[in-house]
């Protein structure tokens, strides 16, 4: 019983580098998120997906893309880190629903050099 | 926008103390309101929820209800233990149920 898996775990990028953050999900859910989280300002979402094809952004987007070519993957795209985006990553699915619960992932912790 | 204000932490209490930590909300519409708990090194996980004004939500002896006139979702729990520091979050679903906005987080620290 996977629920949703995250890699990595732990990342150290150079300034001006790309990466892919992994995230799957085996519960067959329709909304995907990623969150970061930092000391002092809780979760802000960064970019969701109500369902393969369909993305949208969140509240601190800039620096972060992501594409959802199934229903099970959500990978989110660093395309030139900064020191700024060092932080702690966590992935989300949930049903499709108000009263719907979110399973996150164990989180990515990311620093930038 | 929607938004959730949380309690500054950390708290700190001794074991079988009486917990409050706080939480209002703004939105529009009638969201829908969680409790989410962090524990050292994992994910968050849900611990209540309530959907509708005067809904209380309860689990693992912590409960909090909906007050819509205060726009409040207070967390609470009669006697915690050493286990239950942890990391809460108060979040609210938005009105077209597809985003999930949280607090800040309280930390919560217990002593034996």
């Amino acid at each position: 019983n996977a629920g949703v898996t995250q890699t990595p775990k732990f990342q150290v990028l150079k300034t001006g580098q790309s990466m892919t953050l992994q995230c799957a999900q085996d519960m067959n859910h329709e909304y995907m998120s990623w969150y970061r989280q930092d000391p002092g300002m809780g979760l802000r979402l960064i970019h969701y997906s109500v369902g393969a094809g369909i993305t949208d952004q969140g509240e601190v987007p800039n620096g972060y893309n992501v594409s959802r070519s199934t229903t099970e993957d959500f990978p989110l795209r660093l395309l030139s880190a900064a020191p700024s985006q060092t932080s702690v990553y966590f992935c989300a699915s949930r049903p499709q629903g108000k009263n719907t619960e979110a399973f996150f992932g164990q989180g990515t912790r990311l620093t930038v050099v | 926008g929607d938004s959730v204000t949380q309690m500054e932490g950390p708290v700190t209490l001794s074991e079988e103390a009486f917990l409050t930590i706080n939480c209002t909300y703004t939105a529009t519409g009638y969201p829908s309101l969680f409790w989410y708990v962090q524990y050292p090194g994992e994910g968050l996980q849900l611990l209540l929820k309530a959907t509708k004004a005067d809904d209380k939500g309860s689990n693992k002896g912590f409960e909090a209800t909906y007050r819509k006139e205060t726009t409040s979702f207070h967390l609470e729990k009669g006697s915690v233990q050493v286990s239950d520091s942890a990391v809460y979050f108060c979040a609210l679903l938005n009105t077209g149920f597809q985003k999930l906005v949280f607090g800040t987080g309280t930390r919560l620290l217990v002593s034996p």
